[in-house]
């Protein structure tokens, strides 16, 4: 099973600054990584798919980077409806695998 | 508009059963796998069961293997889940996930989420 690790479990950043999400692979999973977004009390949400394709109407404030073991997901402004919890997941083999997720908090 | 909405949760003994069922609507039903996906209380996403477009293919995560099964209706635009054998670390929100392609692959990521239906497995 691929193992996926976000660090850290919490980040705490201003309104407007700049928001920067690692996720790291077990073993390389190629491009096929997406993010996912989840707000207190709500599903999931497609962010980004293939590492660095947004999908339909997620703001270009959100942009993904990365292939193989090392991914980053980047927030370019903070806006107040963007403090969630920010899960990587990786497609690449079975079994489909989540990492624990980074909660960025107001700081 | 797609919509997943998701039923059947609720309140069960350690070794019950109990049925989740997904309608869905907004898109072309058979066109796409569908998926399971669930998460214990204050913890993270886990991928339970999917299936393929057609229903002819399943795959099930090794935690549920042999209790948990998968299967849909595309006469009837639903998904189900089938879960037996219940354990107190079952208990989690289930979602109804939309598969980004028709055949059942790894190379799938998860486009749509229902709502999630809640399963609690206790005495």
């Amino acid at each position: 099973e691929i193992v996926m690790t976000q660090s850290p479990a919490t980040l705490s950043v201003s309104p407007g600054e700049r928001a920067t999400l690692p996720c790291r692979a077990s073993q390389s999973v190629s491009s096929n990584l997406a993010w996912y977004q989840q707000k207190p009390g709500q599903a999931p949400r497609l962010l980004i798919s293939g590492a660095s394709t947004r999908a339909t109407g997620i703001p270009v404030r959100f942009s993904g980077s990365g292939s193989g073991t090392e991914f980053t997901l980047t927030i370019s402004s903070l806006q107040s409806e963007d403090f969630a919890v920010y899960y990587c997941q990786q497609y690449d083999n079975w079994p489909r695998t989540f990492g624990q997720g980074t909660k960025v908090e107001i700081k | 508009e797609v919509q997943l909405l998701g039923s059947g949760g609720g309140l069960v003994q350690p070794g019950g059963s109990l049925r989740l069922s997904c309608a869905a609507s907004g898109f072309t039903f058979y066109n796409h796998a569908m998926s399971w996906v669930r998460q214990a209380p204050g913890k993270g996403l886990e991928w339970v069961s999917g299936i393929s477009g057609s229903g002819g293919s399943t795959y099930h995560a090794d935690s549920v293997k042999g209790r948990f099964t998968i299967s849909r209706d595309n006469s009837k635009n639903t998904l189900y889940l089938q879960m037996n054998s219940l354990r107190a670390e079952d208990t989690a929100l289930y979602y109804c996930t939309r598969d980004s392609s028709k055949g059942l692959t790894p190379n799938n990521y998860f486009d749509y989420w229902g709502q999630g239906t809640l399963v609690t497995v206790s005495s």
